[in-house]
């Protein structure tokens, strides 16, 4: 069975602490593994798709990396306003639908 | 384009009562899901179409509950009769396989069963 953990739940940083959320995954061939963005009160907003281990993808302050077995999401010099839920999902090659793990709860303190 | 549309947002209802969430897709797009989000188990698939067809019903809890893609704008899920272990967040999300494979989700609907 397909299996998504999210580490840590939480974490707290201050503004401009760099740090790493992790996502571990087993899968029965993988198709692709999302990341998404789920502010309070909104739906999952898409971040990344990686699709096989060695790829990177970047957005303003955030990189996704992916091996296979985990992923990471390396956030630099965060801000306040990239406090949020950031959850991890996988695809896998023998349908479409995404397992998604529990996410981790970012918050960046001034 | 507009995103993914669900209806209505928030309802709060009676146990025993017929619920109806509804979901019109991003037009074009060919995949559609229905998830649920809750604190103790996240966000969990219940069913899944493709072409207005359903592929994976495995995640749909019992046969109070039922969904359903009459067309490619248009897609429902029902509970009846409603519990309260049902409240929780219900999420539309639709994709386009071939072009991208991104899935987007739509704003939710929270429902309250008391």
């Amino acid at each position: 069975e397909d299996q998504v953990t999210q580490s840590p739940e939480a974490l707290r940083l201050q503004e401009g602490e760099s740090s790493s959320l992790n996502c571990s995954y087993t899968v029965s061939g993988l198709r692709g593994l999302f990341w998404y963005r789920q502010d309070p009160g909104k739906g999952p907003e898409f971040l990344f798709t990686l699709y096989s281990a060695g790829e990177e993808k970047e957005k303003e302050r955030l990189k996704a990396t992916l091996t296979k077995k985990e992923s990471f999401l390396h956030i630099t010099a965060p801000k306040p306003e990239d406090s949020a839920t950031y959850l991890c999902a996988v695809q896998a090659l023998s349908g479409y639908a995404l397992n998604f793990g529990k996410g981790t709860s970012l918050l960046v303190t001034p | 384009d507009a995103g993914v549309i669900q209806s209505p947002r928030h309802e709060v209802t009676e146990m025993g009562q017929e619920v109806t969430l509804r979901c019109k897709p991003i037009s074009g797009h060919d995949y559609l899901f229905w998830y649920r989000q809750t604190m103790m188990r996240g966000l969990e698939l219940l069913i899944y179409f493709n072409n207005n067809v359903p592929i994976d019903d495995s995640g749909m809890p019992e046969d109070r509950f039922s969904a359903k893609m009459p067309n490619a704008s248009f897609s429902t899920l029902k509970i009846q009769p409603s519990e309260p272990r049902d409240s929780a967040v219900y999420f539309c999300a639709s994709s386009f396989y071939t072009r991208g494979n991104t899935i987007y989700f739509g704003e939710g609907s929270w429902l309250t069963v008391v």
